[in-house]
């Protein structure tokens, strides 16, 4: 069965440089979610979309931004990139639909240096 | 304090043991429960969910709800070394429409099970 695809798994940037994320949803799924992941830590919820509009925002800093586009997959592009950025960045998605299962994708591992 | 609080480990128990996670949470208004497994480097991947208090099992696996206490647990029978992973308690204050994968989670409890 087809996962959340994430890309690139992993990449590496210098501080003040940009990176874009990008997340390609489960088939039919209408809602996507992203998660940042430090080092030792649990999930922090950044942002989701729902039919390409944000439905939710969490702790996502200024510097970085979102969308979803027609064909449902979402970039999550982050400027001005900072060490403490470095962390691995989760995409998920679901049907909106109360009681389905949100699958989460294998991740997207960024440092920066 | 965090909104969710999870025992944060480490486990280290020998295979066939039954294993016990728990969290708590100081948000009343969460309505769905959920338990994740995550392997070293990958994304996590959903065990068991429920919305009401009491007990729901699948398999091995059994989860425990409290509202009253807001208290959750997740137990492990017959333990396998092939559950050595991170367990991640999660929650969302709705069970449908777009805030459902609006999820807390707790800090995670890192589970080694020995032959």
């Amino acid at each position: 069965a087809a996962g959340v695809i994430q890309s690139p798994r992993h990449l590496i940037k210098e501080k003040r440089e940009t990176a874009t994320l990008k997340c390609y949803p489960i088939p039919r799924h209408d809602t996507v979610y992203w998660y940042q992941q430090g080092p030792g830590q649990d999930p922090q919820f950044l942002i989701s979309f729902y039919e390409k509009m944000q439905s939710d925002k969490g702790s996502i800093p200024d510097r970085f931004s979102a969308q979803q586009f027609s064909d449902y997959h979402s970039e999550l592009n982050m400027s001005s990139l900072e060490l403490g950025d470095s962390a691995l960045y989760f995409c998920a998605s679901s049907l909106s639909g109360g009681g389905n299962t949100i699958y989460f994708g294998e991740g997207s591992w960024l440092t920066v240096v | 304090q965090k909104e969710v609080e999870q025992d944060p480990g480490p486990l280290s128990v020998p295979e066939g043991a039954i294993v016990s996670l728990n969290c708590t949470y100081s948000n009343s208004a969460f309505q769905y429960f959920m338990w994740y497994r995550q392997y070293s480097r990958k994304g996590p991947e959903l065990l068991m969910y429920t919305y009401s208090s009491g007990n729901k099992e699948d398999g091995r696996f059994t989860a425990q709800v409290d509202k009253s206490s807001k208290y959750i647990s997740l137990f492990i029978r017959d333990s396998q070394p092939s559950d050595s992973a991170t367990y991640l308690c999660a929650m969302a204050f709705s069970a449908g429409g777009t805030s459902y994968g609006k999820l807390t989670f707790g800090q995670g409890t890192i589970l080694t099970v020995h032959p």
